[in-house]
This record gives C-alpha cells, structure tokens and sequence, in this order.
C-alpha cells in the first residue's frame, strides 16, 4: 500500500532552535500534502495545506512565519518550526494524497517535538 | 458548526467479540467518510474508505456502514483480538475534496 515517510520521529531542542521535518511519499505522487498537529487524547488539528510549486494555505490561526512550509517536488513536503519554544512542543503529522481526488489521504508515522 | 462525535469513552469487549463504533456528523455533507487506526505514538493508518452513495463496505473483518439521512457511519470489527485494540478515528471528506476532518477517535481496548 501507499507509503508516507517522516523524518525526524522524535526530536528534542533547546528553545530558540528551529527544527525541520521532512514529509516523502515513497510509491506514489502527492500534488498535496498535509500537515496536522496533535495533542495527547485530542484530534488531529489541520496546519496548513501544502501544494507543490505554490505557496501553502494555513488554516485560522496558524502563523505562517512560525511554521514554514515548502513542497517543492511531487514527493516531498518539509515543515519548519522557527525559533521554537517549549509551547510548541507537540506531535507533528503529515499526510499526502494520490492525484486522484478520491482515493484515501495516507500518513507519516508522525514527529514528536519536545522543545527544552 | 460542523461537528464529528466520536464516543470519548474506551469500548471495552472480549476477545472474540464484535466491536461497533460510532461517527455522528452534523452540519456536513461529505464526499466521503473514512477509518483510521491509530496506535499510541503513531500516525494514523487507513483502514476503509466509504462514499456517500455507497451503504456498506466490507474489508477482511473490518465492515463500514454510512447512512447519509442519519449522519451516521458505524464501524464494526468482528471476532476481535487483542491486536485490534488502537484508537479508531473517523474523518470526512467536504464535498470540495478540499479538507479531511477528523473525529476525536475511540479507544478499543480487547481482552484476551
């Protein structure tokens, strides 16, 4: 099946450190991916829509400029966590979609940001 | 508002047992309605995928039913085992095929 590979699974930092991860789509091309954040016993809470070769839609109230996002080829989405503090500490998870726009949206295995 | 429920509360079942879990929608009209496993620390893994004209689908012993009148879909698990104890999330797909939007998950906890 569809495979969706995320790196780094767990990263812990100092605040202040800016922190990438890495979103790959290893078997299929994802003209978008996904990017949520969760917290403990919660949903997965939508960041921003990324599409590739344009600019990312971020949903309300997320800061653009605090998480930067590019996707740049059809099977790679990167998130960056600038300047970090301990309040974003939190599990990242990307997801990306296969072009056919009714087929299933499939999952990193998430980052686990802890953030000193 | 739109709203997906999920029971907060953990089903607890035997093994050997059938699990049902319930996604209650309002305010929605989806493209289509899907189920995930989630294990502790992990990403979420698909399961099924069900579209508003479809009633039923069925996947080894897993079995999704959708009744778009009572915004409902039920998820059932037959002959459950221990493995099969996760959190299960249900999540919706907008009409526009814009924006998958999950539920808050249940937790299936199966006894040996």
């Amino acid at each position: 099946g569809a495979v969706v590979s995320q790196h780094p699974s767990r990263v812990i930092c100092k605040s202040g450190t800016s922190v990438k991860i890495e979103c790959r789509s290893l078997d299929f091309q994802a003209t978008t991916m996904f990017w949520y954040r969760q917290f403990p016993k919660q949903s997965l809470m939508l960041m921003a829509t990324s599409n590739e070769g344009s600019k990312a839609t971020y949903e309300q109230g997320v800061e653009k400029d605090k998480f930067l996002i590019n996707h740049a080829s059809l099977t790679l989405s990167t998130l960056t966590v600038t300047s970090a503090h301990p309040e974003d500490s939190s599990f990242y998870i990307c997801s990306a979609r296969p072009q056919v726009r009714d087929q299933p949206q499939h999952f990193g295995d998430g980052t686990r940001l802890s953030i000193l | 508002s739109q709203k997906i429920e999920q029971n907060s509360e953990a089903l607890n079942i035997q093994e050997g047992k059938t699990a049902t879990l319930t996604c209650n929608y309002t305010n929605y009209s989806p493209a289509y309605l899907q189920w995930y496993r989630q294990d502790p620390g992990r990403g979420p893994v698909f399961l099924l995928l069900i579209r508003e004209n479809e009633k039923e689908k069925r996947k080894e012993r897993l079995k999704v039913t959708f009744d778009t009148t009572l915004k409902q879909s039920l998820f059932h698990i037959t002959a459950s085992q221990p493995a099969d104890s996760a959190t299960y999330l249900c999540a919706l797909m907008n009409s526009g095929y814009s924006t998958l939007t999950f539920g808050k998950g249940t937790m299936l906890l199966v006894s040996p």
